[in-house]
């Protein structure tokens, strides 16, 4: 089983509708969580980080984070074209000397 | 604010030579630094984690001897890919720990002919 698992897409999703991209994990003592967007050829920037059960929002980004099911998503409302990109779920391997690991990545592809 | 800056951004060479590259935090100091390799189309896969003043650690199956990592000072830290081979080109990617998550450098995109 990998330690970060993600659907690879892509995902194809109108503008203006919800993208909802989903992520879970092995480590069940990890306790922080993050969503990185990554344009092509570009290296990642951070869009959220969430440490504790339930949804955080900033902005059209929602995280919602479920320790019991170890399970990890992001939904990005009203979607623009320019949130296409591959959106990478990382977390903080407490159990592993505390490194952060990557899932695959969801391509995500908003359409005009 | 934070930064990471790389350098340099790009790099070919040829087989055979060896490639350093530089990550440096800027206007903070990095006690943890990670570095990551991403082939087209794939993750990041981390390479081996940098601690200050101590070796680095390393990804099971990453190469200690090829892939050299010094983190010398609290603000930068190097990767040396040694007698590099075609397959070694790749995006190499920095990363300093900030609180428990990451700040990315730019990306180090190397070519080997």
């Amino acid at each position: 089983q990998k330690e970060v698992e993600q659907n690879s897409g892509p995902l194809s999703v109108p503008e203006g509708a919800i993208a909802s991209l989903n992520c879970t994990y092995s480590d069940r003592v990890s306790q922080s969580f993050f969503w990185y967007r990554q344009y092509s050829g570009k290296s990642p920037e951070l869009i959220m980080s969430i440490y504790s059960n339930g949804d955080k929002e900033d902005g059209r980004f929602t995280a919602q984070l479920n320790k019991a099911s170890q399970y990890v998503s992001l939904l990005i409302r009203d979607s623009q074209p320019s949130d296409s990109a591959t959106y990478l779920c990382a977390v903080n391997l407490y159990s592993s000397a505390s490194k952060i690991i990557f899932g695959s990545g969801t391509r995500l592809s908003i359409r005009p | 604010g934070a930064v990471v800056s790389q350098h340099p951004s790009w790099v070919i060479c040829k087989s055979g030579t060896s490639v350093k590259i530089e990550c440096r935090s800027l206007d903070f100091q990095a006690t943890t630094m990670f570095w990551y390799r991403q082939f087209p189309k794939q993750s990041l896969m981390l390479m081996a984690t940098s601690n200050e003043g101590s070796k680095a650690t390393y990804e099971q199956g990453v190469e200690k001897d090829k892939f050299l990592i010094n983190h010398a000072s609290l603000t930068l830290s190097t990767l040396t890919v040694t007698s590099a081979h075609p397959e070694d080109s790749s995006f190499y990617i920095c990363s300093a720990r900030v609180g428990t998550g990451g700040l990315f450098g730019p990306g180090t995109r190397l070519t080997v002919l």
